[in-house]
């Protein structure tokens, strides 16, 4: 099993869709978790940071995180075309040592 | 947060040449990172670079290959030593800060 799993995509909605990107780790020791945006021949952007369970919001974005389930979530509201983008989730552990990276989910908004 | 620069942006190498990158962060950080990208795939750790000791290379890649120099905190270099085509890549550095990451933006290789 991989430490971290995600959807590759490519997942392509329509403008103003709810976008719903995941992931599914296997180590119960991970604490810190992070969405990266990644627009074509750009470096990682990093778009929202937790620590532990719960949820944290930031515009129109909303990350979750249900260490319980170890399930991780990124909620895009009223999705632009300037969201079209890969979106990587990655996680650590207490220190920020062992960074791990999920492979990235491809989206693509259609206006 | 951190602002990094990497230099070159982008460059077209000859097969058997080598090309050194440049990482230049705007404050000072114990742990920097690099990362190689192929087109469409995820992050692969190349090593991580800790000022003041040795690089440490994941799995699949070594200090002949690819070496590493960290001088002091806010810069480091990654060097693609004898260039093949299978090099050709996008190759990124990071910094922790705290406990998360922040990139570059990355240097696009094409190895001839």
């Amino acid at each position: 099993q991989k430490e971290v799993e995600q959807d590759p995509g490519p997942l392509s909605v329509p403008e103003g869709a709810i976008v719903s990107l995941n992931c599914t780790y296997s180590n119960s020791a991970f604490q810190y978790f992070m969405w990266y945006r990644q627009y074509s021949r750009k470096g990682p952007e990093l778009l929202m940071y937790t620590y532990s369970s719960g949820n944290k919001e930031d515009g129109r974005f909303t990350a979750q995180v249900d260490k319980s389930s170890k399930y991780i979530s990124l909620f895009i509201r009223d999705s632009q075309p300037s969201d079209s983008a890969t979106y990587l989730c990655a996680m650590s552990r207490v220190g920020g040592q062992n960074f791990v990276f999920g492979p990235g989910t491809r989206l693509s908004v259609l206006p | 947060s951190a602002v990094i620069s990497q230099k070159p942006s982008r460059d077209i190498c000859q097969r058997g040449t080598s090309l050194t990158i440049q990482c230049q962060v705007d404050s000072q950080v114990t742990m920097m990172f690099w990362y190689r990208q192929q087109p469409g795939q995820s992050l692969t750790l190349i090593a991580t670079a800790n000022q003041g000791s040795e690089a440490t290379y994941e799995s699949g890649f070594v200090i002949d290959k690819f070496p590493i120099s960290r001088p002091n905190l806010t810069f480091s270099t990654l060097t693609v030593s004898n260039m093949s085509p299978e090099d050709s890549s996008i190759y990124l550095c990071s910094v922790a800060l705290r406990e998360t990451q922040y990139f570059g933006p990355g240097t696009r290789l094409l190895v001839l």
